[in-house]
């Protein structure tokens, strides 16, 4: 099945700084979508990017699907960005997504 | 609107037991997926139900099971409950399903003794 690797596994920021997040995936996919998970659990779609580059607010993705990676910018970074921010990608007609393992994000005060 | 539900939001069970857990989707949404979470295996896809069918499954033992009422909640299952089921299994919901906008519960915590 497709390989997902995140990095880095951990990124500790102070607040209003900006952070670049990357997924890379080992084969081709036709969805793939950014989630972030915030340190009590809760887990909120951001994007669903499979090409191209969207922005919402601090938060924006970009996905270069030939290269086979996708990027997930935070800029002035608060501390409600804390969490693990996971990228989930899939292939063919079906949605059978394949996680990474996450990027740990600790903003600090 | 109300957001997703799940119950319970904690439970604990002992090996070869089965267990229920419920999720209520957002009004209106057609589609519920089902994921576990784990610190060894991450995030992982249980199954999708759309409008009561089963419409997409991932890599899971026949253990765990699901069904979707006309109401859009759903149910999964697991029978004979083994030590690493222990997990967060989080459902989320959907008006189109697939890779559309999803919006998750807050979890079910499973711990198997």
């Amino acid at each position: 099945g497709i390989q997902v690797e995140q990095s880095p596994p951990d990124l500790i920021l102070q607040e209003g700084a900006n952070s670049t997040l990357r997924c890379n995936f080992s084969d081709s996919v036709n969805n793939l979508q950014w989630f972030h998970q915030n340190p009590w659990g809760q887990l909120i779609n951001l994007f669903y990017i499979p090409s191209g580059t969207k922005q919402n607010g601090r938060l924006s993705a970009t996905t270069v699907a030939t290269e086979r990676y996708s990027l997930l910018y935070i800029s002035s970074s608060q501390t409600t960005d804390s969490g693990v921010y996971f990228c989930a990608v899939g292939s063919g007609g079906s949605y059978i997504p394949t996680f990474g393992r996450g990027t740990s994000l600790i903003v600090h005060p | 609107k109300a957001g997703v539900t799940q119950t319970p939001r904690y439970l604990i069970k002992t090996r070869g037991q089965q267990v229920t857990l419920s999720c209520s989707p957002i009004s209106g949404h057609r589609s519920v997926s089902w994921y576990q979470q784990t610190p060894g295996q991450g995030l992982q896809f249980l199954f999708e139900y759309f409008s009561e069918t089963q419409r997409n499954k991932g890599n899971f033992p026949g253990r765990f099971s699901g069904r979707q009422f006309s109401n859009s909640r759903s149910e999964m299952n697991v029978s004979t409950l083994e030590l690493g089921d222990s997990a967060l299994y989080l459902c989320a919901s959907s008006q189109k399903g697939g890779a559309n906008e999803q919006f998750f519960g807050p979890g079910t915590r499973l711990t198997v003794l």
